[in-house]
């Protein structure tokens, strides 16, 4: 089956430093999606990456998915007690179809220290 | 107007009762989940059912029945608690189960076996 490894399990930051998470597959990937846990919450989607290379951005938040679609990572520039949490990555081999079925990786939890 | 939401927030009970977790999303959305996720933060998924047909059944006992009475609502009941069911169980859904369809969340159900 796919194989999807989430590095780090955790990270703790003081505040203002910057936070990186990556998502590493032992097989190509037709996308992957990142969702945001607060403690306590539930999972809310952030961004989905499609494109081979394909960087978006969302204020403090830098999404890349890697050139042979294998990796990915969520950077965040100068980390505020706001970005608390369970960051999953969410990789899709595209099977598409009927059967889809959307696997997490384990997650990596930020804690900011202010 | 609340998207997807689940009853009860918590649950606690003795092992070998029946307990039930219901789910309705207003989104209009075609597919439905559940999901478990452990003490560990690992979010596995249970269920999928795709316009009221169950698509998905992953490694699940026997003592998990899911029923859906029309798109818009995913119950789950459990017979025969045990200890190892403890744990917060999501619903969310999807526009369809195709690859790149983020999943919505409600604010899950933690569920405590005693």
């Amino acid at each position: 089956g796919q194989q999807v490894m989430q590095i780090p399990q955790y990270q703790h930051v003081q505040e203002g430093e910057d936070f990186t998470t990556y998502c590493n597959s032992s097989t190509t990937l037709s996308n992957i999606q990142w969702y945001k846990q607060r403690p306590g919450g539930h999972p809310v989607f952030l961004i989905q990456l499609v494109k081979s290379g394909e960087v978006k951005k969302q204020k403090r938040l830098t999404f890349q998915f890697g050139e042979a679609k294998k990796n990915s990572s969520l950077h965040i520039t100068a980390t505020q007690t706001t970005d608390v949490g369970t960051y999953f990555c969410a990789p899709d081999k595209g099977s598409g179809g009927s059967n889809y079925k959307l696997t997490f990786g384990k997650g990596t939890l930020l804690t900011v220290n202010p | 107007d609340t998207a997807v939401s689940q009853t009860p927030k918590y649950l606690v009970t003795q092992m070998g009762n029946d307990k039930s977790i219901k789910c309705e999303q207003n989104l209009g959305h075609d597919t439905m989940y559940w999901y478990k996720q452990d003490s560990k933060k690992f979010l596995k998924i249970m269920f999928s059912y795709n316009n009221k047909e169950l698509i998905i059944n992953e490694t699940v006992p026997n003592r998990f029945s899911p029923k859906s009475p029309d798109k818009a609502h995913l119950n789950l009941h459990i017979n025969s608690l045990e200890l190892g069911d403890s744990a917060v169980y999501f619903c969310a859904s999807s526009a369809w189960t195709a690859t790149n369809s983020p999943l919505h969340f409600g604010n899950g159900t933690r569920l405590t076996v005693t």
